[in-house]
């Protein structure tokens, strides 16, 4: 299962712009890139997910490596709702599975 | 609300017992999931159903566990004799399609003394 490497914890302050960073050095050119959140308390719920061009969506915008080995998830203003644990998933297209591989994730803070 | 639901949503048991849980998928979502989430830890795979059929386990799903769909609608989980190790949140997730995105449902906290 290819692997993901994200930091622990990242702060914000509130309407200030995000970046999360996820590194997937051993992506396959198989492999989607998603973005799933987790609130206090909730389940995870989809975020984005790309291939290999930028993605943006009313959530946030995925910005891709040219080379794929890694990405970043922007959060263009931050909100206190926006406090999460924000996972950054490889998935792979075509293979007989469907399960997500959640890391540990990245803990983001949001001050007002 | 036309979300997944799950329930209960808390569960305490004592080492030894039974427990299930039940899982509602959105509606005509065919495919459902269980994970298992710990403290500070993502969420860990744990079985996936299309319509009635279980096609996949992990290999952290021990004999004590079981899983059916049996109608291809709502899903149940059971732990036999359960023990303190399986203290943890259950999670649900239910999808249209292969690949399309998740969606998870609250949680079932179960707590083993």
């Amino acid at each position: 299962d290819a692997k993901t490497t994200q930091p622990n914890s990242m702060e914000s302050n509130e309407e200030e712009p995000v970046h999360l960073p996820c590194n997937h050095s051993t992506i396959s050119g198989t492999d989607y890139i998603h973005w799933y959140r987790q609130l206090p308390s909730q389940g995870p719920e989809y975020v984005i997910h790309g291939l290999t061009s930028n993605v943006n969506n009313r959530m946030a915008s995925l910005a891709i490596a040219e080379d794929r080995k890694s990405s970043t998830l922007i959060l263009h203003r931050a909100t206190l709702r926006d406090a999460a644990v924000y996972y950054c998933i490889l998935r792979p297209f075509g293979l007989n599975t469907d399960k997500l591989i959640f890391g540990t994730g990245t803990r983001l803070q949001v001050f007002p | 609300d036309t979300g997944v639901s799950q329930d209960p949503r808390h569960k305490i048991t004592k080492r030894g017992q039974n427990v299930t849980f039940r899982c509602d998928p959105i509606s005509e979502h065919n495919r459902l999931y269980w994970y298992r989430q710990t403290l500070g830890q993502g969420p860990e795979f744990l079985t996936y159903f299309q319509n009635e059929a279980q096609l996949e386990k992990s290999r952290l799903l021990s004999d004590r566990f079981s899983a059916e769909r049996p109608k291809g609608s709502f899903s149940t989980l059971e732990i036999q004799r359960t023990e303190q190790g399986d203290s943890a949140m259950y999670l649900c997730a239910s999808s249209p399609t292969r690949g399309n995105e998740q969606f998870f449902g609250p949680g079932t906290r179960l707590t083993v003394l």
